[in-house]
Order: C-alpha cells, then sequence, then structure tokens
C-alpha cells in the first residue's frame, strides 16, 4: 500500500489550493478514504471522509468549505480547500479506512499547507 | 463530538522498562480504539485497533486493553526504536484523537 500527497503549499488567506493522493498497492475503489491534519507541533485532526461509494463527512471546522472527492478510475482522492483561514495551516495526510469502522491503518507521507499573507 | 483525554502527555523510560499509556473517552466508545506511534518528521503509524487488536507487523511488545471507557497502550521491553509520540483515537464515532504522549528513552 502507497499513498503519496501533493498539491500542498503557500496560499493567501481566503483563496483556494486542491490536494491530490494518489493510491497504490490495494483495491483502492473498495476503501473508505480520510484526510487528516497537523498543525505544526500539535496534535492530530480528522477533516474528511469518503466511502467507497462516495458518501462523505467532515468535521465541523472545515463544513462548506472543503470539498472530499475521489476518480476511482485514476487511484487518486482529492481534497479541493476554499476560503483558507491561517487555521487551515497544517501538514495533511491522507489516509485509508481500516473497515468498517474510522480508524486509519495506511497513511501518507504528508503534504504542507501554509495559509499566510 | 466525543472527548479523548490521553495522559501523560509526556514520559521518560530506560531501555527495557514497561510503560503505559492510557485514554479516557468522555462516553461509551465501544471498544471502538486505535494507537498510533509518530516518529519526528514521519507519518503515524497504526498500532492496535478495536482497543487491542494488533496491526499486522507491529511488535507483540505493543499491546491495548480497556476498563471501562478506560483504554491502555502497555510497551513491554522498551527498544530504542519506540522512542515516538503516541496518539490515541476513537474511531466510534466521527474520529477524535487524544492529545499525544511523547515518550523519551532515557
Amino acid at each position: 500500500v502507497q499513498l503519496v500527497e501533493s498539491g500542498g503549499g503557500l496560499v493567501q488567506p481566503g483563496k483556494s489550493l486542491k490536494l491530490s493522493c494518489s493510491a497504490s498497492g490495494f483495491t483502492f475503489s473498495s476503501y473508505g478514504m480520510h484526510w487528516i491534519r497537523q498543525a505544526p507541533g500539535k496534535g492530530l485532526d480528522w477533516v474528511a471522509y469518503i466511502s467507497s461509494s462516495s458518501g462523505t463527512v467532515y468535521a465541523d471546522a472545515v463544513k462548506g468549505r472543503f470539498t472530499i472527492s475521489r476518480d476511482n478510475a485514476k487511484n487518486t482522492l482529492y481534497l479541493q480547500l476554499n476560503s483558507l483561514k491561517s487555521e487551515d495551516t497544517a501538514i495533511y495526510y491522507c489516509a485509508r479506512s481500516g473497515a468498517p469502522t474510522y480508524y486509519f491503518d495506511y497513511w501518507g507521507q504528508g503534504v504542507m499547507v501554509t495559509v499566510s499573507s | 463530538d466525543i472527548q479523548m483525554t490521553q495522559s501523560p502527555a509526556s514520559l521518560s523510560a530506560s531501555l527495557g522498562e514497561t510503560v503505559t499509556i492510557e485514554c479516557l473517552a468522555s462516553e461509551d466508545i465501544y471498544s471502538n480504539l486505535a494507537w498510533y506511534q509518530q516518529k519526528p518528521g514521519k507519518s503515524p503509524q497504526l498500532l492496535i485497533y478495536d482497543a487491542s487488536s494488533l496491526q499486522d507487523g507491529v511488535p507483540s511488545r505493543f499491546s491495548g486493553s480497556e476498563s471501562g471507557t478506560q483504554y491502555s497502550l502497555e510497551i513491554n521491553s522498551l527498544q530504542s526504536e519506540d522512542a515516538a509520540t503516541y496518539f490515541c483515537q476513537q474511531h466510534h464515532d466521527y474520529p477524535t484523537f487524544g492529545g499525544g504522549t511523547k515518550l523519551e528513552l532515557k
């Protein structure tokens, strides 16, 4: 199992960014997937989940601003980040969902998103 | 949201010792508890899920247990590679994590 994130960077408050997570080594379409973030030097916060059938769930802190999606043909998970705030600054990890409940059995290496003017 | 209170925030132990890290859930999570290990600059790795099930490839010196809403991670015979930060996470509801325990080896 391999998960590789990309798309991070420095962005101004109020702007948008789209993260990608390329998956390999397993049948991507059969698994739910998550995004989890970690502010510098801080703990872990779950961000969003998408089921194998593309049902979605979001943390309250990002609801209405972030959108999780997937392209099973490309084995890729996405996170669209809109209306970014300084408090969204973090390392963003994609992770595979351990079935059938919400734990994370494989993680990517993470991608840094910095929101600053 | 279900709150996870993890303790201690840090601890120091010697090679070969046994340490215990605890997490208290704010309500019943029905054994839906995972433990992760995170080394500096790395992503977290799953150690235990469902409170006591060992993830494939994880050494047997790691074990998990529960008593009511209190969950524990025990690491026996500490090795140098066990120096890391450990997080608990409930997976009964939308996921929430404990604050982490930084384990240092003396």
